[in-house]
């Protein structure tokens, strides 16, 4: 079955980091692009960045530069992203998703982040 | 960046009823690198058109997208109780991909 499984919602206190997972199955692992896609509660879409499973390069919009890290593991079909620096702004569900020339074919279920003192 | 304003709002409608939801850009999306996604209350989005015209994989012939440039529509023809839901267009044409602030379709 074709599917984005995320880690589990968390809860961080401001200035730490988190580090969300998403296990892709069902498909080829290296052959599609995959992005991060961030939703703050009651709010709408926002892209974090893409990676390329293959090479593990990485493109960040402008926003996150110096604060998100997108990483992969080709071994476990897995990508992650690492935000640091939280803030209570970055509370939000973050989802990752597939890429097919831009646009998003897939998506995992979501993970909520929450930023609390 | 390139960004989306999506109208109206909220469109409040029938079962049965057209639908037709805007997205403008504040500047050519190329190659008509435009994608609409429906999104329900605690699912992730879900991809409808690609291309500002193609639909995705089992999506009904219902709807429909058009336009190019900086103005586009998605068209719903007859409306389904599971269509009542949040719309986002996203442009893919230029980075950053940016998306629409949403219209939510509700149930008149």
């Amino acid at each position: 079955q074709v599917q984005l499984v995320q880690s589990g919602a968390e809860v961080k206190k401001p200035g730490a980091s988190v580090k969300v997972s998403c296990k892709a199955s069902g498909y080829t692992f290296t052959g599609y692009y995959m992005n991060w896609v961030r939703q703050a509660p009651g709010q709408g879409l926002e892209h974090m960045g893409i990676i390329n499973p293959s090479g593990g390069s990485t493109s960040y919009a402008q926003k996150f530069l110096g604060r998100v890290t997108m990483t992969r593991d080709t071994s476990t079909s897995t990508l992650y992203m690492e935000l640091s620096g939280l803030r209570s702004e970055d509370t939000a569900v973050y989802f990752c998703a597939r890429g097919r020339g831009g646009y998003f074919d897939l998506w995992g279920r979501g993970t909520l982040v929450t930023v609390s003192s | 960046e390139i960004v989306l304003t999506q109208s109206p709002g909220t469109l409040s409608l029938s079962p049965g009823e057209r639908a037709t939801l805007s997205c403008r850009a504040s500047q050519s999306v190329s190659s008509s690198s435009l994608a609409w996604y429906q999104q329900k209350p605690g699912q992730a989005p879900r991809l409808l058109i690609s291309g500002a015209s193609s639909r995705a994989t089992g999506i009904p012939d219902r709807l429909s997208g058009s336009g190019s440039g900086t103005d586009f529509t998605l068209t719903i023809s007859r409306l389904e109780a599971e269509d009542f839901a949040v719309y986002y267009c996203q442009q893919y044409g230029s980075s950053p991909y940016t998306f629409g602030q949403g219209t939510k379709l509700e149930i008149k």
